[in-house]
């Protein structure tokens, strides 16, 4: 079983409506958690943090933890257009392995016009 | 502040060459990570230094080694290049390694 695993898409929402990507991750120790947007030939920029069950709100964005069901998920409300992009989640896994910022392969969304 | 750097952004080497990336993290920052990024694995983690050394490291061969200087300043050293090892390398840094990282623009390797 892959440490961080994500539906790798594509994801096709209509502008406007809701996107929904979701992240599981393996029972080695997680403390933090993470939303990186990466644009075709860019590198990752964050999105959102979030370190506690429940959900965090930011603008558009809203990260949701739950941390017995080893899954975190990202919601992005009114897309845009420009929301196109891949969705990396990445959770700091300690113990059992190498430490650190362990990434899925990424939701590839689509957000059409 | 002025985000996290990396040199060079382009680069092309042929095989059995070696080639050493450099990256300078946001002022402050003391952990500096290293990742390989190919299309058919994702991002993958190669290591993490914190003052000036090596506290994590991935499952890379030791063609990859890396190291950190006094200013927190970083370099990753690939020896023996394969075709494999074409591919995006990212640096990241953060104030320690379970705080939020921050990507550099990335050094494009090719190697033909």
């Amino acid at each position: 079983q892959k440490e961080v695993e994500q539906n790798s898409g594509p994801l096709s929402v209509p502008e406007g409506a809701i996107a929904s990507l979701n992240c599981t991750y393996s029972d080695r120790v997680s403390q933090s958690f993470f939303w990186y947007r990466q644009y075709s030939g860019k590198s990752p920029e964050l999105i959102m943090s979030i370190y506690s069950n429940g959900d965090k709100e930011d603008g558009r964005f809203t990260a949701q933890l739950n941390k017995a069901s080893q899954y975190v998920s990202l919601l992005i409300r009114d897309s845009q257009p420009s929301d196109s992009a891949t969705y990396l989640c990445a959770v700091i896994l300690l113990g059992g392995g190498a430490d650190g910022l362990t990434f899925g392969k990424g939701t590839h969304l689509i957000i059409q016009p | 502040k002025a985000g996290v750097t990396q040199t060079p952004r382009y680069l092309i080497k042929t095989r059995g060459q070696q080639v050493t990336l450099s990256c300078s993290p946001i002022s402050g920052h003391r952990s500096v990570s290293w990742y390989q990024q190919t299309p058919g694995q994702g991002l993958q983690f190669l290591f993490e230094y914190f003052s000036e050394t090596q506290r994590n490291k991935g499952n890379f061969p030791g063609r990859f080694s890396g190291r950190q200087f006094s200013n927190s300043r970083s370099e990753m050293n690939v020896s023996t290049l394969e075709l494999g090892d074409s591919a995006l390398y990212l640096c990241a840094s953060s104030l320690d390694m379970t705080n939020t990282q921050y990507f550099g623009p990335g050094t494009r390797l090719t190697v033909l």
